[in-house]
């Protein structure tokens, strides 16, 4: 069975802040891919990055980073120097290993993030 | 690019009622997931499909819904007949049939059963 938590309910922060967001996951599988989306209040699930459980290399876009720790589970992501844009609901979601195909995301339950100016 | 299009994006209607919502997959894609988000639960899968064949449905709640996808384009979820713990934002997304492929979703329907 896969399990993703993410700890932080609700998170906020001042504007040009930075903020991490915590996720750790469950799996038996040793081959799977780590996701993170964001949902802004508008309400769509925006994809933002994806993560092979064979590459550990952090990654880093623009005021993003992604810090992916195989040995703790973790799949963390922070924002540098936030700004009210970034407000939203962000989940992280884990891909099982299907043998090939397509399969289904099991989420996280999110964390709430507030940006305040 | 289209992205995937789902509809009605908001639907309103009595307990006992058919509900049939509707999605449309980015063209190419070749699976379709259908997920519910509420509170309570979060988003959790419902269904999905690759090359328009069903292949995990065990996240339907129960015999009231159903799943179609008669071709590589449309796609249909039915909740018959419709209870108020049904309302939640049903969301449609698709990808390729690769593995670790992202899903794109659509807006959501917001149903919400009286």
């Amino acid at each position: 069975a896969q399990k993703v938590t993410q700890a932080q309910t609700e998170i906020s922060v001042v504007e040009k802040e930075d903020v991490t967001l915590d996720c750790v996951y469950e799996t038996r599988d040793t081959t799977y891919y780590l996701f993170w989306y964001k949902q802004p209040p508008s309400g769509e699930l925006v994809f933002l990055i994806r993560r092979n459980s064979f590459d550990e290399q952090n990654e880093i876009s623009g005021r993003y980073s992604w810090n992916f720790q195989k040995s703790t589970s973790s799949f963390n992501f922070t924002i540098t120097a936030s700004q009210v844009v970034d407000s939203a609901v962000y989940f992280c979601a884990l891909a099982p290993n299907s043998g090939g195909g397509a399969d289904g995301l099991t989420f996280g339950k999110g964390t709430h993030l507030i940006i305040q100016p | 690019d289209a992205g995937v299009i789902q509809s009605p994006r908001h639907e309103v209607t009595e307990m006992g009622q058919e509900v049939t919502l509707r999605c449309k997959p980015i063209s190419g894609h070749n699976s379709l997931f259908w997920y519910r988000q509420t509170m309570m639960r979060g988003l959790e899968l419902l269904i999905y499909f690759n090359n328009n064949v069903p292949i995990d449905d065990s996240g339907m709640p129960e015999d009231r819904f159903s799943a179609k996808m008669p071709n590589a384009s449309f796609s249909t979820l039915k909740i018959q007949p419709s209870e108020p713990r049904d309302s939640a934002v049903y969301f449609c997304a698709s990808s390729s049939d690769m593995w670790g492929q992202p899903q794109h979703f659509g807006d959501g329907t917001r149903l919400s059963i009286l």
